[in-house]
């Protein structure tokens, strides 16, 4: 059974600071991870996919991939109270897998 | 262009019962994936399909199935609907499989 963990939270920030999100996979044989955003009452919308080891950053996102510890992390520089919400990271069920397995989340609050 | 659309957006059925969700993928995208959300358990992998084929089912049981049209767009059915179905259903739809999934806003069932 692959396994995606991620710290409930909630994670409580200031406004303006910079918010880490975890998230450790039981497969090492992953090649592709995803960061989804799910506000209250909405569904999930995609913000960052990373595939190789390092950094990767878009705008104020930075996505963070160790597969040696086969771990991923999201950071949220500068975060704003419309980041408030609960952030899922997802990872293919196997190698070549179409099925995501999404961790339970993580729900940020940035208070102003 | 138009996102993922899902219909209907609210259904309440009663035990017993059988319902079909319907989902539209965006214009071009030939895998689709389900995925049932519950407080308790979080995101859960339903099914996907891509060229009328399911490529890969989660575990659930048998009652729940789906299915793949020429044009991409997917129906899941559920028969004999069980007090624990009531959730949100989301359909996702993605070019290949690989590249992460854009989801609809999704069918909240409420099975009375």
């Amino acid at each position: 059974q692959k396994e995606v963990e991620q710290n409930s939270g909630p994670l409580s920030v200031p406004e303006g600071a910079i918010a880490s999100l975890n998230c450790t996979y039981s497969d090492r044989g992953s090649q592709s991870f995803f960061w989804y955003r799910q506000y209250s009452g909405k569904s999930p919308e995609l913000i960052m996919s990373i595939y190789s080891n390092g950094d990767k950053e878009d705008g104020r996102f930075t996505a963070q991939l160790n597969k040696a510890s086969q771990y991923v992390s999201l950071l949220i520089r500068d975060s704003q109270p419309s980041d408030s919400a609960t952030y899922l990271c997802a990872v293919p069920s196997g190698a070549g897998s179409y099925q995501l397995t999404f961790g339970k989340g993580t729900k940020l609050s940035v208070i102003p | 262009k138009a996102g993922v659309t899902q219909t209907p957006r609210y259904l309440i059925k009663t035990r017993g019962q059988q319902v079909t969700l319907s989902c539209s993928p965006i214009s071009g995208h030939r895998s689709v994936s389900w995925y049932q959300q519950t407080p308790g358990q979080g995101l859960q992998f339903l099914f996907e399909y891509f060229s009328e084929t399911q490529r890969n089912k989660g575990n659930f049981p048998g009652r729940f199935s789906g299915r793949q049209f020429s044009n991409s767009r997917s129906e899941m059915n559920v028969s004999t609907l069980e007090l624990g179905d009531s959730a949100l259903y989301l359909c996702a739809s993605s070019l290949q499989g690989a590249d992460g999934y854009t989801f609809g806003s999704g069918t909240r069932l409420t099975v009375v």
